[in-house]
């Protein structure tokens, strides 16, 4: 079964600074997604990037960035120029679409915090 | 507009009694799942459906019933056999296939007193 393992339970960031939060997953497939959800304290989750394991590219959107290192199964997530709203719990999430099975599967999350 | 609603937002129960939660969508979205959160545990899945009349059991289904007979709803049951069911429950929903983004309502908080 996948896993995902989050093993930054919690972070800390000044603003305007970078900060780079660590995925780690175990899968036997080769075809699959990764994404990162943030959880402000609204508790509402919002999608931040998505990544296919097929495109050796990085996925970027804006100051949010991942690096991707499929063979160590490594997924993290840098922030550039981290602003006070980026303060949230952030799940980094494996997409599992094997067979007739289409769901997400989450780590512990990362909480974040930004001093100003 | 289109979204994901879950209602009611905060939720008590009494030891002993079931009480559901409901999840509704107007995105035309075939997926919807449920989903729990503890502190420190993350979200784990208790109950998905891909179609209308069709679900499969989660990770954490024990103590949870759930039923889809529309395409938009997918209210989820916290029995007495859960035995403890005080938690944060996040109903999503996504369209069929791969790289498809889920969309989360604003949680239901659910204490039993």
């Amino acid at each position: 079964a996948q896993t995902v393992t989050q093993s930054q339970p919690e972070m800390s960031v000044q603003e305007a600074e970078t900060v780079t939060l660590s995925c780690t997953y175990d899968t036997s497939e080769s075809d699959y997604y990764l994404f990162w959800y943030k959880q402000p304290p609204s508790r509402q989750m919002i999608l931040v990037i998505r990544q296919e394991a097929y495109k050796q590219q990085n996925a970027t959107e804006n100051r949010f960035s991942v690096n991707f290192q499929k063979a160590a199964k490594s997924f993290s997530l840098k922030i550039s120029d981290s602003q006070l709203g980026d303060a949230a719990m952030y799940f980094c999430a494996y997409g599992d679409y094997g067979g007739a099975t289409n769901k997400l599967i989450f780590g512990t999350g990362t909480l974040l915090a930004v001093q100003p | 507009d289109g979204g994901i609603t879950q209602s009611p937002k905060y939720l008590f129960r009494k030891e002993g009694q079931n009480v559901t939660l409901s999840c509704e969508q107007n995105l035309n979205h075939d997926a919807m799942y449920w989903y729990r959160q503890d502190p420190g545990q993350g979200l784990r899945l208790i109950y998905y459906s891909q179609i209308v009349n069709d679900f499969q059991k989660g990770d954490i289904a024990e103590g949870y019933s759930v039923s889809r007979e529309k395409k938009e709803s997918f209210p989820l049951t916290v029995t007495s056999a859960q035995k403890n069911p005080t938690a944060f429950y996040l109903c999503a929903s996504s369209p069929w296939g791969r790289n498809t983004e889920a969309f989360f309502g604003q949680g239901t908080r659910l204490t039993v007193v």
